[in-house]
């Protein structure tokens, strides 16, 4: 079965902190993301990895960076927490193809108070 | 036109009965199709995948593409109340590897 595991379920932060979310999936794929979920407005890709320290852009990535070292992890950062990136943080990875299935963690809520 | 569209619901079914959940995509380069399920405060999870024109059966599920009238399917035989959730299509297109583009989904409830 595929596994992939995200650093925290549950997470509070403060206006202006730093924020790291982690992510590890054990099946060797190449391909990993991070989405931001909120209600009325779906899934959003933030940024995805295609290779280890290789990372693009994807629909939202304003306020975010990613960091790719080794291939079985893709982090997250935001550089200056804001109340408006309270949301449910799904990351996922997936096969470079053909299939290009994606499989989910277990999400992080993630609070700004 | 969003790229890919699903009612949203909610479509709610009695127990015992077929679900027919529906998505149609936009971009017709698009060449693999997927459905997840999440439910409430859940990660969405893969429970079909669908890559050649025709139906596709997996269990109680049943995918359905037609590549020229853009459309896909998802049946639910025998539904259940444990099948309440909300059901993501995906779509991935030729040109873009392995990214996804998903649809806003559609809530199913299942009434006992």
């Amino acid at each position: 079965d595929v596994k992939v595991t995200q650093s925290s379920r549950y997470l509070v932060k403060r206006t202006g902190e730093k924020v790291f979310l982690e992510c590890v999936q054990d099946m060797d794929h190449e391909n990993m993301f991070w989405y931001r979920q909120d209600p009325g407005l779906g899934l959003r890709l933030i940024y995805f990895s295609y290779d280890v320290k290789m990372k693009e852009k994807g629909d939202i990535p304003e306020g975010y960076s990613v960091s790719r070292e080794k291939k079985e992890r893709f982090s997250l950062i935001l550089e200056s927490a804001s109340t408006n990136q309270t949301s449910m943080y799904l990351c996922a990875s997936g096969e470079q193809g053909p299939s290009y299935e994606q499989y989910f963690g277990p999400g992080t809520r993630l609070t700004v108070t | 036109q969003k790229e890919v569209e699903q009612n949203s619901g909610p479509l709610s079914v009695p127990e015992g009965a077929i679900a027919s959940l529906n998505c149609t995509y936009s971009d017709r380069v698009s060449q693999s199709f997927f459905w997840y399920r999440q439910y409430s405060g859940k990660s969405p999870e893969l429970i079909m995948s669908i890559y050649s024109n025709g139906d596709k059966e997996d269990g109680r599920f049943t995918a359905q593409l037609n590549k020229a009238s853009q459309y896909v399917s998802l049946l639910i035989r025998d539904s259940q109340p444990s099948d309440s959730a909300t059901y993501l299509c995906a779509v991935n297109r030729y040109n873009q590897g392995g990214k996804l583009i998903f649809g806003q989904g559609t809530e199913l409830s299942v009434k006992p």
